[in-house]
């Protein structure tokens, strides 16, 4: 059963514009959110963490925002570029757990 | 964050056979773990590399069919056994220094089963 949820595989994107990717889950136990970016061929690289205490986590171009009684998520890139343009991953553990859940992923695609 | 490097990066292997895939990590590390990433999903977890003792598996996954190891803080090894085409996939070697850090990936294995 799938318990982290990305319903959009894919999103398209002007240059500059923001690129904003939804993630849902279904575990209440779930106290740590993640975002990884992943270019092909290589492996995901870690891009923003949330905790379930914090509604929000910004670094840089990219924020995060957790609502936790809708059980849904989101990534804000403001503003995005070209090297943006990867697979994002949303994953979430429960407490004292190292285990990650991940989501089935989101195609950005950043057009020029 | 600690360098992690995966070897083979790609394989091609015929029914039946087996492969060994390694993960090396630069630094002394708590926690190693092994995802599969299948065609066009998400990555799921295989098991927690356990360092001196057996690997903890998830639901699915059995240790005659991926045995790992785990000699030491900074290297584990997983075995993908007996392989079918259902095997093809990129296999992916993570690694956590303590709970309140995120995992960190290598650039996976791609394997492919003829």
């Amino acid at each position: 059963d799938q318990q982290v949820k990305q319903n959009s595989p894919s999103l398209s994107v002007q240059e500059g514009r923001i690129s904003i990717l939804n993630c849902d889950y279904t575990n209440s136990m779930f106290d740590y959110f993640l975002w990884y970016k992943k270019y092909p061929a290589e492996g995901p690289t870690f891009l923003i963490s949330i905790s379930s205490i914090k509604d929000k986590n910004e670094d840089g171009r990219f924020t995060v925002f957790l609502n936790k009684s809708a059980k849904h998520l989101s990534l804000h890139i403001v503003p995005s570029q070209p090297g943006d343009s990867a697979v994002y991953f949303c994953a979430a553990r429960t407490l004292g757990d190292y285990k990650l859940s991940f989501g089935a992923g989101t195609t950005v695609t950043v057009r020029a | 964050s600690a360098v992690i490097s995966q070897k083979p990066s790609r394989d091609i292997c015929q029914r039946g056979t087996s492969l060994t895939i390694q993960c090396q990590v630069d630094s002394q590390v708590t926690m190693m773990f092994w995802y599969r990433q299948q065609p066009g999903q998400s990555l799921t977890l295989i098991a927690t590399a356990n360092q001196g003792s057996e690997a903890t598996y998830e639901s699915g996954f059995v240790i005659d069919k991926f045995p790992i190891s785990r000699p030491n803080l900074t290297f584990s090894t997983l075995t993908v056994s007996n392989m079918s085409p259902e095997d093809s996939s990129i296999y992916l070697c993570s690694v956590a220094g303590d709970r309140a850090q995120p995992q960190h990936f290598g650039d996976g294995t791609r394997l492919s089963i003829l």
